[in-house]
């Protein structure tokens, strides 16, 4: 099955603990991204990659980092995470950055930072 | 700068009955895509429907289509026959050819009543 897997779905952190988000496909989609999700604000993009090793940043980079090093991985990096990161946070990817909006999404992260 | 923008927080049907979500957007590009995505309380997003700039003509897929005007960069969603089903948020999104990253607005909280 074809499919976009986040982990953890539900996760609650303290201030300044380092964490990290999954995220895997299985389509060897090559553009892949992450959103977060807030009230009236709908979604932002924060980071996105073209292809391994290739990434940029979004609407919202700060406090965020990610990596690419495999085509089927791309990971969201809190270093120091703050009360303003807690949001819902979404993974897609798409077969190519033309087809992004065609993308396949995870089922969301709620991160709560305390 | 890319800006999509939903000037409706929340709206309601009757079950069996027509509804149409507003969007608007800004870019000074002249090759975009559009989108309207489905968000259930599932918290999954779905692609309902997309749009070519360069088309003229209005997509549709079953119960959906829009109503694209290019030149007042408005793009709206018109639902059909609304069904019990159809209970989402509704999310209009912007990926223009030059640009890399996915615009949203802030979402319509659709309720269908029964």
């Amino acid at each position: 099955e074809a499919q976009v897997t986040q982990n953890p779905r539900y996760l609650i952190t303290v201030t300044g603990k380092k964490l990290t988000v999954t995220c895997s496909q299985n389509m060897n989609h090559e553009y892949m991204s992450w959103y977060r999700q807030d009230p009236g604000l709908g979604l932002r993009q924060i980071y996105y990659s073209m292809n391994v090793e290739v990434t940029d940043k979004g609407d919202v980079p700060e406090g965020y980092k990610v990596s690419r090093k495999e085509k089927r991985n791309f990971p969201l990096i809190l270093e120091s995470p703050s009360p303003n990161q807690t949001s819902l946070y979404f993974c897609a990817s798409s077969l190519d950055r033309d087809r992004a909006g065609e993308a396949f999404f995870g089922q969301g992260t709620r991160l709560t930072v305390v | 700068a890319q800006t999509v923008t939903q000037s409706q927080p929340e709206m309601s049907v009757q079950e069996a009955e027509t509804v149409t979500l507003s969007c608007t957007y800004d870019t000074s590009e002249n090759n975009y895509y559009l989108f309207w995505y489905k968000q259930p309380p599932s918290r999954q997003m779905i692609l309902v429907i997309r749009q070519e700039a360069y088309k003229q003509q209005n997509a549709t897929e079953n119960r959906f289509s829009v109503n694209f005007q290019k030149a007042a960069k408005s793009f709206s969603l018109k639902i059909s026959d609304s069904q019990l089903g159809d209970t989402a948020m509704y999310f209009c999104a912007l990926l223009t050819y030059n640009n890399n990253d996915m615009r949203f607005g802030a979402g319509t909280r659709l309720t269908v009543k029964p």
